[in-house]
């Protein structure tokens, strides 16, 4: 069945980069957009931005000067990089496919990873 | 940015309830309007897509409505596993997605 798996470091210190990836199984990579969502403890959900298999991206623009995405379709995996964190970027962060419904018509998130907590502190 | 308010913020709710959350937003977004489910330490869960579209396997005894700006949640008959916080997203202004606040169903 379909899967996703984040993975990266727990523990990040302020001013330095986040860096996560997300490993996609059961099915193909390609052909979809992949993206990153985050969540603040307690608080709700924020896009982050999202990358397609080909390669092209769209980043939140509250966070587009930080980001960066790529992607891996040879390993199925996609990644996050998120620069000069603070205290603010603590969160749980989660990778997801991002599907539309039609040719024409609402995008969403039919898959999801299971999340993993990132704690800036020095 | 389009911006989702939903309400209430949280809700209090018996086992067999009929309980309606609502979303809106800041303008039109036709159908472009999913719904997730989150329960305490894990990732959400799609419900509805396209304001009114069951995803597979979700329970009949959810649905969804609405158009433009207004759209509602219900929840025919609650069981125990509903208990969760629920969140709308819009996916009109692509690429930027925006999510609601979040509504936290609980056990009165």
């Amino acid at each position: 069945q379909v899967q996703l798996q984040e993975s990266g470091p727990g523990l990040v210190k302020p001013s330095e980069t986040l860096s996560l990836t997300c490993t996609f199984s059961g099915g193909s990579i390609s052909g979809y957009f992949w993206s990153w969502i985050r969540q603040p403890a307690g608080k709700g959900l924020e896009w982050i931005g999202r990358i397609h298999s080909s390669g092209s991206s769209n980043y939140s623009p509250s966070l587009k000067s930080r980001v960066t995405m790529s992607v891996d379709t040879s390993k199925r995996q996609f990644s996050l990089r998120l620069s000069s964190v603070t205290a603010a970027d603590t969160a749980v962060y989660y990778c997801a496919r991002d599907v539309q419904m039609a040719v024409v018509g609402t995008r969403y998130f039919d898959y999801w990873g299971q999340g993993t907590l990132v704690t800036v502190s020095s | 940015d389009i911006q989702m308010t939903q309400s209430p913020s949280s809700l209090s709710a018996s086992v067999g309830d009929r309980v309606t959350i609502t979303c809106r937003a800041s303008q039109i977004i036709s159908d472009y309007l999913n719904w997730y489910q989150q329960t305490p330490g894990k990732a959400p869960k799609l419900l509805i897509y396209a304001a009114s579209t069951l995803q597979s396997g979700v329970p009949s005894r959810f649905s969804g409505s609405g158009s433009g700006t207004y759209f509602t949640l219900t929840i025919s008959s609650l069981e125990p596993e509903d208990f969760a916080t629920y969140y709308c997203q819009q996916s009109y202004s692509i690429p930027m997605y925006t999510f609601g606040q979040g509504t936290k169903l609980e056990i009165k």
